[in-house]
């Protein structure tokens, strides 16, 4: 069956590095990549990062992502209270004709 | 400022029908592929439907497939989600969103709740 993994959940310390993955297939992340959204409790998502890699303006540098094959990662770096959040891949799936999901990953920062 | 302002939910019986709007500004609505994405209750976000910037392409997902239905009018700005035999599990918080190599702008979303 298509879909997005991701882990559930991902704990580091504050400053620490967190790297958050999305495992997909040849026919969505490993086809045109993935992007990452960022979801605080009771808020919309807002996109972190599209085309792999490419972060929309205001975006802070501390988000970075990549691609390896059929796995998305999404890295940020000197982790801050407010990084505390739902993360989801996202990924257009060209066997499906339809978008995807990943399950999310909640970030919390110790 | 780019903005999506959805509208249209509510508290409803299984069996009824509901149409969300979803009204766009601060940029071109017509030049744009739009689409629904729902967050059922303390779950993850499912994408349902999007349509092409003229309307003449649909795509969708598994969920709500035929009882849904995406449209637009883009002299008014904005995008709809009728939604027929509502279910129980069709309880969420139901977004639009404009793609633009992602889903770049989203709504606040409108709370659809789905209970006898």
């Amino acid at each position: 069956q298509a879909g997005l993994t991701q882990p559930p959940s991902v704990s580091k310390g504050l400053r620490q590095t967190a790297t958050l993955t999305c495992t997909g297939n040849n026919n969505n992340v490993g086809d045109q990549g993935a992007a990452w959204l960022q979801q605080h409790q009771g808020h919309p998502p807002k996109l972190l990062s599209y085309r792999t890699n490419t972060r929309p303006s205001g975006i802070s540098e501390r988000f970075s992502a990549s691609r390896s094959g059929n796995t998305a990662s999404l890295t940020i770096t000197e982790l801050q209270s407010e990084d505390e959040a739902d993360y989801y891949c996202s990924a257009w799936d060209s066997s499906l004709g339809g978008w995807l999901f990943g399950g999310g990953t909640k970030v919390t920062v110790l | 400022q780019v903005q999506l302002v959805e509208s249209g939910g509510g508290v409803v019986q299984p069996g009824s029908s509901l149409r969300l709007s979803c009204e766009g500004s601060g940029f071109t609505f017509s030049r744009y592929v739009m689409h629904w994405i729902r967050q059922a209750p303390g779950k993850g976000l499912e994408w349902l439907k999007g349509i092409s910037s003229d309307g003449g392409i649909t795509y969708y997902g598994d969920s709500g497939e035929g009882r849904f239905t995406i449209s637009r009018d883009n002299s008014k700005n904005t995008l709809y989600l009728q939604m027929d035999s509502l279910r129980v599990v069709d309880t969420a918080i139901y977004y639009c969103a404009k793609e633009s190599d992602s889903f770049d702008i989203w709504g606040q979303g409108t709370m659809v709740t789905v209970s006898s």
